[in-house]
C-alpha cells in the first residue's frame, strides 16, 4: 500500500546513455514534484506539476525532461547522462488545492543513479 | 526568496540525554510551514514534526518538540531522552504551501547517537 512509490530504486549506467525514472502516488493528490539531493545531500527541487500542468522549472539543464501522464504519475527522462547526474532523486505529492489540502509532502523511497 | 541555515553540521549525544539542532529561516511571507524531516541511512525522508507559523504553541511529537520564534526566524528541533534509532540527517524545511512552490531545504544536520 505505498503511497509514493519510485522505480527503479537504484540506476547505475554510462556516461551518453538515456534513463527514465518513473514515480506513482496513489493519495489523490494534485500536485508532484521531482527533487535531486547531491552527493553533498542537498535537496533542492527540480519540477513541479499541478494537475498535468508544469508549475515549477528550476534551472536544469534540457537533458531533464519531466512528463505527467496523468495526476497521478510523474516521469522523469534524463538524456546523454553525465557524471555529475550522480545523485538521489526523489519524487513527492501534495494537495495544494480544493478540499483535504494537505500540509506536508509525502515523499517516495528515492532513486539512487550513479553514472559511471 | 527564502532560505534556510542549518549552522550545525553534525551534532552528538548520549543516548537518554537531549540534543538541540538549530534551524533559522528568511521570508517575507505570513502564512508558511516548517518542517524536520529525518533520513536514515536508508535514504527515506521521514517527517519528524510540522509547524504552522499562523499557530503560536510548539508543537510536539512524542521525544521531538520544536521551539518556534516567529519573529526571529527561527525553529529549533529538541530530541529529549535520545535513542540510538535517533541517529541520522536530520533536515530542516520551508514551505509557502501554494501552489507553484515547493520545500526550501536546509543543508542538513547529521546527528550521531552514542550508548
Amino acid at each position: 500500500d505505498t503511497a509514493v512509490s519510485q522505480t527503479p530504486k537504484y540506476l547505475v549506467t554510462q556516461m551518453g546513455n538515456d534513463k527514465s525514472i518513473k514515480c506513482e502516488q496513489n493519495l489523490g493528490h494534485d500536485t508532484m514534484y521531482w527533487y535531486k539531493q547531491d552527493s553533498k545531500k542537498f535537496l533542492k527541487i527540480m519540477f513541479s506539476y499541478n494537475n498535468k500542468e508544469l508549475i515549477i522549472n528550476e534551472t536544469v539543464p534540457n537533458r531533464f525532461s519531466p512528463k505527467s501522464p496523468d495526476k497521478a504519475h510523474l516521469n522523469l527522462h534524463i538524456n546523454s547522462l553525465e557524471l555529475g547526474d550522480s545523485a538521489v532523486y526523489f519524487c513527492a505529492s501534495s494537495q495544494t488545492s480544493g478540499g483535504h489540502l494537505t500540509y506536508e509532502q509525502y515523499f517516495g523511497p528515492g532513486t539512487r543513479l550513479t553514472v559511471t | 526568496a527564502q532560505t534556510v541555515t542549518q549552522s550545525q553540521p553534525e551534532m552528538s549525544v548520549q543516548e537518554a540525554e537531549t540534543v538541540t539542532l538549530s534551524c533559522t529561516y528568511d521570508t517575507s511571507e505570513s502564512d508558511y510551514y516548517l518542517f524536520w524531516y529525518k533520513q536514515p541511512p536508508s535514504r527515506q525522508m521521514i517527517l519528524v514534526i510540522r509547524q504552522e507559523a499562523y499557530k503560536q504553541q510548539n508543537a510536539t511529537e512524542n521525544r521531538f518538540s520544536v521551539n518556534f520564534q516567529k519573529a526571529a526566524k527561527s525553529f529549533s528541533l529538541k530530541i529529549s531522552d535520545s535513542q540510538l534509532g535517533d541517529a541520522a540527517m536530520y533536515f530542516c524545511a520551508y514551505w509557502h504551501n501554494q501552489a507553484g512552490t515547493a520545500l526550501i531545504f536546509g543543508k542538513g544536520t547529521t546527528l550521531s547517537v552514542s550508548s
